[in-house]
């Protein structure tokens, strides 16, 4: 079976930082793009950014309103993918979710897997 | 950065057909844009209904189906139930932006 589950979220301070993990299993998560999604309480989706496979030499992109604060970096030996917040500020109060890239095409930013989400709420 | 843009509410009577759809700020939809449809119910992670505009996955109902109309991307459901009461999300891809989601539709079944 296809799993992804989301880990270490929590509650953190403004200014502080986290670190999100997510374990896969039932499929060959090296050969996948992974990708970050959120959804702050009430609304809707919004994508974080992405790491692709090692034959796209594990590049990644963020989206802008996270871009320089965040870090996406994935352990290919350990079927893990992780989410490095830094900066972290009110408005990144959200669930967040990782999801499995359906195609590995460079501009293809489709998901067909999610996991569960881990909250994370930012907060003095 | 590109919008994309969905209705904030539909309501379908059961057994009814309802059409969802999405729009792109930056022109018309196309199959590049690789449409994306995902379910979300309450307290629940969202499920991808619809990938590359028109195709389903193995769990995805029969009853819904994609398409591209009139310049957006389009959800419709034919032969509707009160579980597909949800939130509906459409995604679609821009190159060297991201993939960017749609606000969302909430869908009344009543």
């Amino acid at each position: 079976e296809v799993q992804l589950v989301e880990s270490g979220g929590g509650l953190v301070q403004p200014g502080g930082s986290l670190r999100l993990s997510c374990a896969a299993s039932g499929f060959t998560f090296s050969d996948h793009y992974m990708d970050w999604v959120r959804q702050a309480p009430g609304k809707g989706l919004e994508w974080v950014g992405r790491t692709r496979n090692k034959a796209n030499s594990y590049t990644t992109e963020y989206a802008a309103s996270v871009k320089g604060r965040f870090t996406i970096s994935r352990d290919d030996s350990k079927n893990s993918l992780y989410l490095q917040m830094n900066s972290l500020k009110t408005e990144d109060t959200a669930v967040y979710y990782c999801a499995r890239g359906l195609r590995s095409y460079y501009y293809y930013y489709g998901m067909d897997v999610w996991g569960q989400g881990t909250t994370v709420t930012v907060s003095s | 950065q590109a919008v994309v843009t969905q209705e904030p509410s539909l309501t379908v009577s059961p057994g009814g057909t309802v059409t969802l759809t999405c729009g792109s700020s930056t022109g018309a939809v196309t199959s590049g844009h690789y449409p994306y449809w995902f379910q979300q119910k309450p307290g629940q992670a969202p499920r991808t209904l619809i990938y590359d505009t028109s195709n389903k996955h193995s769990w995805t109902p029969a009853r819904f189906s994609g398409s591209l109309l009139g310049g957006k991307a389009a959800l419709t459901l034919s032969g509707a139930q009160p579980e597909d009461e949800a939130e509906y999300y459409c995604l679609l891809s821009y190159s060297g932006v991201g993939g960017v989601f749609g606000g969302g539709t909430k869908l009344t079944v009543l």
